[in-house]
C-alpha cells in the first residue's frame, strides 16, 4: 500500500494557460474524490467517482473544470483559462468500495498558483 | 444542509496538559463523523472516526473524541498534549444513508501546544 499520489506537487501557471492534475489512488480502492482547500478554509468538495462513473459534482466545479476517471483507476482534474481564483491546494482522497462508513485516505495535495 | 462548526480558530494548551478541539454538526439523519489533522505542507491525516456504538471513539497518537448526539457535537480530546500535536485539526460529517459520500468540512482549528 504506497497510499494516495498526486502529481506534480506545485505548479505555478499564468492566467488563461490549462493545467491538468493527476491522482493515483490506494490500489483497492474504487471510490475516488477531489477537494480545494484554500489557506484558512477545510476542505471543499469538487466532485467524486464511483469507478469510472463520476456520481456527484458540486456547484464549484465550473464549465472550466473537468475530471475523468476512464478506466476506473487513476483520475485527472483539468482546469482550462486557469483565474487567479483558481490558485488553492487540489486534494484528492480515495475510500475502499464496501462502505462502512469508511475513512477518505488523502494524497499530498497539488499546490496551483494562477499568476 | 449539511454542516460543520468549529467554534474555536485557535487552542492553546501547555505540554502536559488535556487538550479538546471542538466540533458541532448538522444533519438531516444519522451521521459518520471524522477528525483529520493537517501539518504544514503535508496531506490529510485520518485520526478516528464515529460510525455507531460506543460514544467515546479512540484514535491514532493517544486521541479520542465523544459523540453526543443531544448536543450534536463530537469534541477531539487528549489527556496530555505533546508539543508535536500542534498542527490544524478539521472535523468532518457526511450522512450515512443516501448516495452522498462527499464530507463536509469545518474551517478548522489550529491546535498549539506550548513548551
Amino acid at each position: 500500500d504506497t497510499g494516495v499520489s498526486q502529481d506534480p506537487r506545485h505548479k505555478i501557471t499564468k492566467r488563461g494557460q490549462n493545467v491538468t492534475f493527476r491522482c493515483d489512488p490506494i490500489s483497492e480502492h474504487n471510490r475516488l474524490y477531489w477537494y480545494r482547500q484554500t489557506l484558512g478554509q477545510g476542505p471543499e468538495f469538487l466532485t467524486y467517482f464511483q469507478n469510472e462513473a463520476q456520481l456527484e459534482k458540486s456547484r464549484l466545479l465550473s464549465d472550466r473544470f473537468s475530471a475523468e476517471r476512464p478506466k476506473g483507476s487513476f483520475s485527472t482534474l483539468e482546469i482550462q483559462r486557469t483565474e487567479q481564483g483558481d490558485s488553492a491546494m487540489y486534494l484528492c482522497a480515495s475510500s475502499p468500495a464496501r462502505d462502512l462508513g469508511h475513512e477518505q485516505y488523502f494524497g499530498p495535495g497539488t499546490r496551483l498558483t494562477v499568476t | 444542509a449539511q454542516s460543520v462548526a468549529q467554534p474555536e480558530d485557535q487552542v492553546n494548551v501547555a505540554e502536559g496538559n488535556p487538550l479538546t478541539v471542538k466540533c458541532t454538526y448538522s444533519v438531516s439523519g444519522n451521521p459518520y463523523l471524522f477528525w483529520y489533522v493537517q501539518y504544514p505542507n503535508r496531506g490529510l491525516q485520518f485520526l478516528l472516526k464515529y460510525i455507531t456504538g460506543d460514544n467515546l471513539v479512540k484514535g491514532s497518537y493517544g486521541f479520542e473524541a465523544e459523540f453526543n448526539k443531544s448536543q450534536t457535537s463530537f469534541h477531539l480530546k487528549k489527556p496530555s498534549a505533546l508539543v508535536s500535536d500542534s498542527a490544524l485539526y478539521f472535523c468532518a460529517v457526511r450522512e450515512k444513508t443516501g448516495n452522498n459520500r462527499k464530507l463536509i468540512w469545518g474551517l478548522g482549528t489550529s491546535l498549539a501546544v506550548n513548551p
